[in-house]
């Protein structure tokens, strides 16, 4: 199993401009979710899935929009990028039985953004 | 939400043993607690989670009072590869999905 995937792991983006981070899993996980991560700092939800055609909004979700068409996929939307968007994002995806909230994190994708 | 309290930095030499404290005074019944690593340009790694009284695994163990309103990671003999920042966080996917981490706390171990 790859686990949890992500790409670009580097973008630079000029403000203004969109782009769509990509995650994905091979471990037919219900659960996925989007943090952004600022330098020095802890980690920040920004969307999460419970399931596919189903998102929901986290701490920060303003600037970003997500979907979820299949279990293995949960792609992040900048619609039109700001340099307060310059972070690392990270993908997480967790199954959801048996509870808790242990989850599998992806290598990340550091954004910045002129 | 239940939001959680960790000291921002500890310091520890090696071979010592590390407990990290974190509050959770909202924590609501269904909550879980877990305890994530992080290194520098990777993502967390989840370390070990409780419910209630003690959980230990091959890396930590968890300590979780009867009021459940804090819980202590427990890092044995730590080692230098031990330096990194510890998160705690609370939640339940299945109650909301939700599942927002603190601040962390940057342990520091030294030779």
């Amino acid at each position: 199993n790859a686990g949890v995937t992500q790409t670009p792991k580097f973008q630079v983006l000029k403000t203004g401009q969109s782009m769509t981070l990509q995650c994905a899993q091979d471990m037919n996980h219900e659960y996925m979710s989007w943090y952004r991560q600022d330098p020095g700092m802890g980690l920040r939800l920004i969307h999460y899935s419970v399931g596919a055609g189903i998102t929901d909004q986290g701490e920060v979700p303003n600037g970003y929009n997500v979907s979820r068409s299949t279990t293995e996929d949960f792609p992040l939307r900048l619609l039109s990028a700001a340099p307060s968007q310059t972070s690392v994002y990270f993908c997480a995806s967790s199954t959801i039985a048996g509870g808790g909230n242990e989850q599998f994190f992806g290598p990340g994708t550091r954004l910045t953004v002129l | 939400l239940a939001k959680t309290t960790q000291p921002i930095s500890m310091d520890s030499y090696e071979g010592q043993e590390v407990n990290i404290t974190c509050s959770h005074n909202n924590i609501a019944t269904n909550d879980y607690i877990t305890w994530y690593q992080q290194f520098p340009s990777q993502g967390p790694r989840f370390i070990i989670q409780g419910y209630k009284t003690k959980v230990t695994n091959e890396v930590a163990s968890l300590f979780i009072p009867a009021d459940r309103k804090s819980s202590t990671l427990s890092l044995p003999r730590v080692s230098l590869s031990d330096t990194a920042v510890y998160y705690c966080l609370v939640g339940d996917r299945n109650q909301g999905g939700k599942l927002i981490f603190g601040q962390g706390t940057e342990l520091s171990v030294k030779p």
